[in-house]
């Protein structure tokens, strides 16, 4: 069954350092979200892309985060300058397209660890 | 997105059916409900979906009231590894119209006893 992979499973980095999240969708899949989940905590809304473009983000989603489909496979995820409070699992998911009843798939996450 | 409503937990003994609530009392017509579980921290992992009919797949059924404002998911016969957190979500769009995504709530933890 087709599934949506995330690299790496788990990242320690160290407070202000660069970080790269990397996701493979779904083959057919055309819209891309990414997701964070602080430990403890509700599973929330990033950022949505679509054609190459971000079609919706959430207040999280400040200037330090960015988003990239640097080839026909790859979906990323590049945090800038991380802070303490960027410790969490980031899930990557995907669906084919969003009409009614389509169904968004989720990544097993990235764990990122800021010290 | 309609807002959603489930019981913070619930236990259910290994091999009886697990029957999860929702409340969804302002769902719109075209709204459809949608059931994700995760576990221990994994991705939330796709159950069942349905709009207004009962529906059923390998993992498990999904009925809908008439007046669609309230669900329940069926687990027939629980396993340990259903433990988890059951999340019940009405997927809109976006106010732009554009892509649909996903609002996960609280969730109910569903607690599988041996």
């Amino acid at each position: 069954e087709p599934e949506v992979t995330q690299t790496p499973s788990h990242q320690v980095t160290q407070m202000g350092q660069e970080v790269i999240l990397r996701c493979v969708p779904i083959s057919n899949h055309l819209y891309f979200y990414w997701y964070r989940q602080i430990l403890g905590q509700k599973v929330e809304f990033l950022v949505s892309f679509y054609n190459n473009e971000i079609s919706e983000k959430s207040e999280i989603f400040d200037d330090q985060f960015s988003v990239e489909r640097p080839d026909g496979s790859n979906f990323t995820l590049k945090i800038r300058s991380t802070k303490l409070e960027d410790s969490a699992m980031y899930f990557c998911a995907s669906t084919r397209d969003t009409s009614s009843g389509n169904t968004i798939y989720f990544g097993e996450g990235s764990w990122l660890t800021v010290v | 997105d309609a807002k959603t409503t489930q019981p913070t937990s619930m236990d259910c003994a290994e091999g009886r059916a697990a029957n999860l609530p929702c409340n969804h009392s302002t769902i719109s017509g075209n709204e459809y409900v949608y059931w994700y579980r995760q576990i221990h921290s994994q991705g939330p992992q796709y159950i069942i979906h349905g709009l207004k009919n009962n529906e059923t797949n390998e993992m498990a059924s999904l009925i809908i009231t008439e007046d669609r404002k309230s669900s329940t998911l069926i687990l027939p016969h629980a396993t340990l590894r259903d433990t988890a957190v059951y999340y019940c979500i009405g997927l809109g769009y976006f106010s732009s119209g554009s892509a649909r995504q996903l609002t996960f709530g609280s969730g109910t933890q569903l607690t599988v006893l041996p």
